[in-house]
C-alpha cells in the first residue's frame, strides 16, 4: 500500500498557475502510476491526467492538453500537477491517484492523496 | 453531462439491499473496458471498494458487490449499515474520449 500526501491548499489569480505536489511513501514509484483527478463544489470527480513515473509517459484529458502539466520525480518519489491560465471554473480540490502498475487509463485507483484545494479567485 | 450515468440518490433501511446502476455505451462499458466504484464520505477523498474483476481491497467487506449486463454495471450492496451511507462513483476508460471517465455520483441515503 502506498500513502500519498499532498501539498497545502492554494489561491491563485486568474490567469495564473498553480502547481501541486504529490509525496508517495511505502513502497516506491517502481511499478505504479499516478493520476490526478479534480472534483470541483459539489460536483463529481473529473479525471486530468497521469503519468508512470519510471518511463515518464503521460496522457492528458483532452479537455485540459495545453494547460496541464502532469510529471513525477522519481528520487523523490514525487509527482505534480501544474495547471496554467487559470479560470474560476478551475476551483476544486484536486486529488492525486495511485495505480498499481503502469496503467495509467484502463486501471483503478487504489491508492488516494487528502486532496488539495485550489481556489482560482480574484 | 457525465459519460457514464449514475441515478442521483437511491435509498435503503438497514439489513436491505440496494443497487446503484452505471450506464454507459459501446465505447466504454460495452467495448469490455473494465468499471470500478469508489466511495466517497463528506468531506473526505474517494477510496476504492471494488474493481473490474470484482476484487475488493482488505477491509472492504463481501457485502459489496458488482456485475454487468451489457452496457451497464451494477454495485449491489447488502446487508445495507449506516456507515454504507456516502457518495459512490463508478470509473471506466473511454475510447472514443481517449480518457477516464466517471460517472456522476449517486448518493446512497440509509434510511
Amino acid at each position: 500500500q502506498v500513502q500519498l500526501v499532498q501539498s497545502e491548499a492554494e489561491v491563485k489569480e486568474p490567469g495564473s498557475s498553480v502547481k501541486v505536489s504529490c509525496k508517495a511513501s511505502g513502497d516506491t514509484f517502481s511499478s505504479y502510476s499516478v493520476s490526478w483527478v479534480r472534483q470541483a463544489p459539489g460536483q463529481g470527480l473529473e479525471w486530468v491526467g497521469g503519468v508512470i513515473p519510471v518511463f515518464g509517459t503521460t496522457n492528458y484529458a483532452q479537455k485540459f492538453q495545453g494547460r496541464v502539466t502532469i510529471s513525477a520525480d522519481e528520487s523523490t518519489n514525487t509527482a505534480y500537477m501544474e495547471l496554467s491560465s487559470l479560470r474560476s471554473d478551475d476551483t476544486a480540490i484536486y486529488y492525486c491517484a495511485g495505480a498499481a502498475g503502469y496503467d495509467i487509463l484502463t486501471g483503478h485507483y487504489r491508492d488516494w492523496g487528502q486532496g488539495t484545494l485550489v481556489t482560482a479567485s480574484s | 453531462q457525465s459519460v457514464l450515468t449514475q441515478p442521483p440518490s437511491v435509498s435503503g433501511a438497514p439489513g436491505q439491499r440496494v443497487v446503484i446502476s452505471c450506464s454507459g455505451s459501446f465505447s466504454n462499458i460495452g467495448a469490455g473496458y473494465d468499471v470500478h466504484w469508489y466511495q466517497q464520505l463528506p468531506g473526505a477523498a474517494p477510496k476504492f471498494v471494488i474493481d473490474g474483476k470484482v476484487n475488493r481491497p482488505s477491509g472492504v467487506p463481501d457485502r459489496f458487490s458488482a456485475s454487468k449486463s451489457g452496457t451497464s454495471v451494477f454495485l449491489a450492496i447488502t446487508g445495507l449499515q449506516a456507515e454504507d451511507e456516502a457518495e459512490y462513483f463508478c470509473q471506466s476508460f473511454d475510447s472514443s474520449l481517449s480518457a477516464v471517465v466517471f460517472g456522476g455520483g449517486t448518493r446512497l441515503t440509509v434510511l
